[in-house]
């Protein structure tokens, strides 16, 4: 069956680190998204693709990155992870002609000390 | 940015007891949805709505779009233990905001039986 998975589901890092989350698709969905989960806040969307080579700033951008160098694949890169970036990740993908139906993850848990 | 207001932010029920939550917004969304979130995994889409005036239902479940496009409602009918998690409302304003989804923060459904 057609999935998305995210990988790891758990991380400790310390501040300062550069960390890599994974998000693997197999819908051959042209849209993916990265949330973060906090409290009270819902989920905000970090940065989002259109498709391969297209990546877009969301709501929460400062301090993340992302790069879409294929269909099924956006990993999000913390450049230098801070305590304020200590949250549950959500990836998601929706279908051009159905973008607004996403797909979620099941997240990854990231801790930074 | 945008913000979506939802209600309750929390709600203790017993088993059977119909269930109303509401999300409300300053700016106009032309898509409304439904997510609920179980514990440890992403959210699941529930019930999608894409006209203004629109009543769906998907089993116990019915929201509808609110007319001035600023308001969405979700209804559970005689709930059950396992309607226990995270209810999430989320919009798309179309237009720049294509595909892009704006959440609410969340109500906490805890069903006794």
């Amino acid at each position: 069956d057609a999935e998305i998975t995210q990988s790891p589901r758990h991380k400790i890092t310390e501040t300062g680190r550069q960390v890599t989350l994974a998000c693997h698709q197999t819908w051959n969905h042209n849209n993916m998204f990265w949330y973060r989960q906090d409290l009270g806040h819902g989920l905000r969307l970090i940065h989002y693709s259109y498709g391969v080579q297209d990546t877009n700033k969301g709501e929460v951008s400062d301090g993340y990155s992302v790069s879409r160098s294929n269909t099924e694949d956006l990993p999000l890169t913390l450049e230098s992870a801070a305590s304020s970036q200590t949250s549950v990740y959500f990836c998601a993908s929706s279908n051009q002609g159905y973008e607004d139906t996403q797909y979620f993850g099941p997240g990854t848990r990231l801790t930074v000390l | 940015g945008q913000q979506l207001n939802q209600s309750p932010q929390s709600m203790f029920i017993q088993e059977g007891e119909d269930v109303s939550m509401n999300c409300t917004s300053s700016s106009i969304f032309n898509t409304w949805l439904w997510y609920k979130q179980d514990p440890g995994e992403g959210p699941v889409l529930l019930i999608a709505l894409y006209k203004a005036g629109e009543l769906t239902s998907n089993g116990r479940l019915t929201a509808q779009f609110g007319i001035t496009r600023k308001d969405s409602f979700l209804n559970i009918s005689a709930s059950i233990p396992s309607d226990v998690g995270i209810y999430f409302c989320a919009g798309v304003a179309g237009g720049t905001s294509y595909g892009k989804l704006t959440f609410g923060q969340g109500t906490i459904l805890t069903v006794h039986p």
